[in-house]
């Protein structure tokens, strides 16, 4: 069974840009989780989607968006690019968020912002 | 809101040698709680969990881990670790009531290195 794939690998964009990365989970697989890692503030959750709806969002400001399409594929949007958005970004899927349903983890979409 | 300790930043050891992760978590009502490993180069595994039960749970390659609630920890234990488990080791926990599993909240890591 093929695990979680990111695209990009990486991204290079300047700041002001806006930047979309996409997530597609495991086969089944309807949950789908964003995180951001930096070093200095490690592994912060940025939203969770299910069914094509949003059911959970962390502390990040507006420009941080996302999206789950009927597939269960999803997308992340970062518009208005500040120095600060340079981090790896994690997407992980479980099977319904529930209990008993832990996370898998994708590599990641390596952002750099100059 | 939630937050997760991990005391140690960087731990290095020898093959053969026993390993102690620690992990605090600031959370007054019932959790899950899990570690993850993440090894060089590669995507964040599942290493155990605990959801409810014998306290003491089992994982891959040989981890286990103790939920002690009074102490509000979760440490990782290897008995004789290997070069192999060189990785950044993360303690991870979401709340049972109100938020699903897709929300975790994350320690900052350990790294492990492991001398042959």
């Amino acid at each position: 069974k093929a695990g979680v794939t990111q695209t990009p690998r990486y991204l290079i964009k300047t700041r002001g840009q806006q930047v979309t990365l996409s997530c597609s989970p495991i086969s089944g697989h309807r949950s789908v989780s964003w995180y951001q890692q930096t070093p200095g503030q490690g592994l912060q959750f940025l939203f969770e989607y299910f069914s094509e709806t949003q059911r959970n969002k962390g502390n990040f400001p507006g420009r941080f968006s996302g999206r789950q399409f009927s597939n269960s594929r999803s997308e992340m949007n970062v518009s208005t690019l500040e120095l600060g958005d340079s981090a790896l970004y994690l997407c992980a899927s479980s099977l319904d968020g529930g209990v008993g349903s832990p996370l898998h983890f994708g590599n990641g979409t390596r952002l750099t912002v100059t | 809101a939630q937050s997760v300790s991990q005391h140690n930043h960087h731990v290095i050891l020898s093959e053969a040698a026993s390993l102690e992760l620690g992990c605090n978590y600031s959370y007054g009502g019932t959790v899950n709680l899990f570690w993850y490993v993440q090894y060089p180069g590669q995507h964040l595994q599942l290493l155990l969990k605990y959801f409810s039960g014998d306290p003491l749970v089992k994982g891959i390659k040989g981890f286990e881990a103790e939920f002690i609630k009074s102490k509000f920890s979760f440490n990782l234990r290897k008995p004789s670790v290997q070069w192999s488990d060189t990785a950044e080791y993360f303690c991870a926990v979401n709340a049972r009531r109100g938020s699903t599993l897709g929300r975790l909240y994350f320690g900052r890591g350990t790294q492990l290195t492991v001398w042959p």
